[in-house]
């Protein structure tokens, strides 16, 4: 089967780094995704790593370890409007190279 | 369209009818994927296409639900004598390139809710 592992809930300060990580267990891999939820929204997508490795776009930044079966995004200088659902998404699951299966998401919650 | 479109928004029904949710993707979008999202949970695969070709069911939870995307633009999914466990938004997502190209960035529509009374 699929499982990919990420923190139910993270709370973090304004102003404040977080990390959001997951872990994936998949019978194939091709990259991981990072998607961004508010609530009511559609997911919106944020960033995507296919070699092991740091990815940096603005404030968000995505890292990847495929020999950890690990990856985890960064949001810096946290804003009010970050508070939201963060999904990550490994593409190739099931051997398929275009299936995209989601993590169950991680509610932040940005306080001031 | 400027974003994927999906109709209706909010769909009630009673058990046992049978629904059509409707996706219309990105103008240019080779690809498109359908989702099923519980509150508080991940997207669910359900199915993807490839220009008109279904690529892959496997997350189609049975033979009551099936999709279709004829000219290889607008997608249907349909649920057939839907039950009280159908309920849940299903997403539409659909992508430039095929498996969303090298990136991989998929973009979703808002969602249609469906209820099943």
């Amino acid at each position: 089967g699929q499982s990919l592992e990420q923190p139910s809930e993270v709370t973090a300060v304004e102003g404040a780094i977080v990390q959001i990580n997951c872990t994936y267990q998949t019978s194939g891999f091709y990259g991981l995704s990072w998607y961004q939820q508010h609530d009511g929204g559609a997911p919106t997508f944020l960033s995507y790593n296919g070699l092991d490795g740091l990815e940096e776009t603005g404030r968000f930044s995505s890292f990847l370890s495929r020999s950890d079966s690990y990856g985890y995004l960064l949001l810096q200088e946290l804003q009010m409007k970050d508070s939201a659902s963060y999904f990550c998404a490994v593409r190739g699951t099931g051997g398929s190279y275009q299936k995209v299966t989601f993590g169950t998401g991680t509610k932040l919650q940005v306080i001031p | 369209g400027a974003g994927v479109s999906q109709s209706p928004r909010y769909k009630v029904t009673k058990r046992g009818q049978d629904v059509a949710l409707r996706c219309d993707p990105i103008s240019g979008h080779v690809s498109l994927y359908w989702y099923r999202q519980a509150l508080g949970q991940g997207p669910e695969f359900l199915t993807y296409f490839n220009y008109e070709a279904q690529q892959d069911k496997s997350g189609l939870p049975n033979d009551r639900f099936s999709a279709e995307r004829p000219e290889g633009s607008i997608s249907t999914l349909t649920i057939q004598r839907t039950e009280q466990r159908d309920s849940a938004m299903y997403r539409c997502a659909s992508s430039l390139e095929l498996a969303g190209g090298p990136t991989g960035e998929l973009f979703f529509g808002e969602g249609s809710r469906l209820t099943v009374l």
